[in-house]
């Protein structure tokens, strides 16, 4: 079975570097084919994808956010840290990450997120 | 302002069927496989259809997928109370970056 959570600060302030981490079980990001995402939403507004990293350690970002992304992951821990610099109150959302897998046997990726954590509200004010 | 085009709301009574559409172009939907997420108040999104038309394990054959061209459909039959949520559609762009769709709520008058 696998399970997502994530964790952070609820509260930031402006101009401060939020570190989120996505802790998971039931699969490896060291294993091929799987890779933990990051979306998020801020309060009545549509899902926005952040970043994505695969198990051997390719990553994607939102080119609108790309500047401001880290996304790093530690398979020791079974963890994907997402770093994002600069908050500003506009990145006040619900951050949720989810796990991306592929069908092995035919070696290609679902382009999905199939299970999703249960998201951290994250508010920028000073 | 999102990638792909959902309508704000659709409505049905239940029982009914009921299409929500999402329209793209050829750098994101024309070339990629579409994804589809129900999001019920106040929870995570949830996997509905991925690969355009393909039901993960459980989701009932009620919900259904298709693409033309560039856009896609979500079909849902038989409508119920607890199919009141919000739909997004997701999809790859050439900039190698995931894009969904702004969101439909669904209402099951």
């Amino acid at each position: 079975q696998i399970t997502l959570k994530e964790s952070g600060p609820t509260l930031v302030k402006p101009t401060q570097t939020l570190t989120l981490t996505c802790t998971f079980s039931g699969f490896s990001l060291s294993t091929s084919g799987v890779g933990v995402g990051w979306i998020r939403q801020p309060p009545g507004k549509a899902l926005e994808w952040l970043a994505l990293i695969y198990w051997d350690d390719d990553k994607r970002y939102s080119p609108s956010l790309k500047s401001r992304l880290t996304i790093t992951k530690d398979t020791s821990k079974n963890q994907v840290v997402l770093t994002m610099t600069n908050m500003d109150p506009v990145d006040t959302a619900t951050y949720y990450c989810a796990h991306f897998p592929a069908d092995m046997v035919r070696g290609v990726y679902l382009d999905a997120f199939d299970i999703w954590g249960q998201g951290t509200m994250v508010t920028v004010s000073s | 302002q999102s990638v792909l085009t959902q309508p704000p709301s659709v409505s049905a009574a239940p029982g009914q069927k009921v299409t929500i559409s999402c329209s793209g172009s050829s750098s994101n939907i024309g070339n990629n496989y579409v994804s589809w997420y129900q999001q019920l108040p106040g929870t995570a999104p949830k996997l509905l259809i991925y690969e355009n038309n393909k039901r993960p394990s459980g989701i009932p054959d009620r919900f259904s997928g298709s693409k033309s061209g560039t856009s896609a459909t979500l079909g849902i039959t038989g409508l119920q109370t607890g199919d009141e949520a919000d739909y997004y559609c997701g999809t790859w762009d050439s900039s190698l970056s995931v894009v969904f769709g702004g969101g439909t709520k669904l209402t099951v008058l």
